[in-house]
């Protein structure tokens, strides 16, 4: 099955830098891989996700990257502002079946 | 519309005893999830369950764990015997199944106790 690793587990950055979340994935067959942010006390919410077919989006200051040869997608934040502070969790599936998400990364955004 | 909605929101109980959690997915939504999110810990996919199809249970950890979905729309997480090792938060999601988005939408938790 899927296996998806998220580096780093961790992040902080001042308010105003960037933030890149980089994840993993041992399945060639897996087509999407969405992003979700998980507030405190709250479920995970989707922010971005990407298809295989292309190689990056991008809304507003929100980015990702896909790497289909090497298997990694990474999260890209730009002009981090403070509630940017959540977890981030990266997943892959194929068609959305059988989801596997990453052990997430908690980004903390200094003012 | 709702969001998915889980009940209870907080459920704390004694070791051995057995824990019904609940989902409320979105309504039309055919696709449904459990997951199990320990302290500090990512997602870890339990059972999943499409339209009428047999259920994933790859993902249930023991044979205490069982789930089931009632007419293709609440479904019913239980755990038998509980361990404190079972305490964590379960969070159910939702999904439409094909289509151009495959979003999960996911409710706010039940927070599991095993004391």
């Amino acid at each position: 099955g899927e296996n998806v690793e998220q580096h780093p587990s961790t992040l902080s950055v001042q308010e105003g830098d960037s933030a890149v979340i980089k994840c993993t994935y041992s399945d060639s067959a897996s087509n999407y891989f969405p992003w979700y942010k998980q507030e405190l006390g709250k479920g995970p919410q989707l922010i971005i996700d990407i298809r295989s077919n292309v190689g990056e989006k991008k809304d507003q200051r929100i980015a990702v990257t896909l790497n289909k040869t090497a298997k990694h997608f990474s999260l890209h934040i730009t002009e981090t502002q403070p509630e940017d502070s959540a977890v981030y969790f990266c997943a892959a599936s194929m068609n959305n079946n059988d989801m596997r998400f990453g052990a997430g990364t908690r980004l903390t955004v200094k003012p | 519309g709702a969001g998915v909605s889980q009940s209870p929101s907080n459920k704390v109980t004694e070791k051995g005893k057995d824990v019904e959690l609940r989902c409320d997915p979105i309504s039309g939504h055919t696709a449904l999830y459990w997951y199990r999110q320990s302290l500090g810990q990512g997602l870890e996919f339990l059972i999943y369950f499409q339209g009428n199809s047999a259920p994933d249970k790859s993902g249930l950890p023991s044979d205490r764990f069982s789930a089931e979905r009632t007419g293709g729309s609440v479904s019913t997480l239980t755990i038998q015997r509980t361990q404190q090792e079972d305490s964590a938060v379960y969070l159910c999601a939702s999904s439409l199944s094909g289509g151009r988005s495959y979003e999960q939408y996911f409710g706010p938790g039940t927070r599991l106790t095993v004391t």
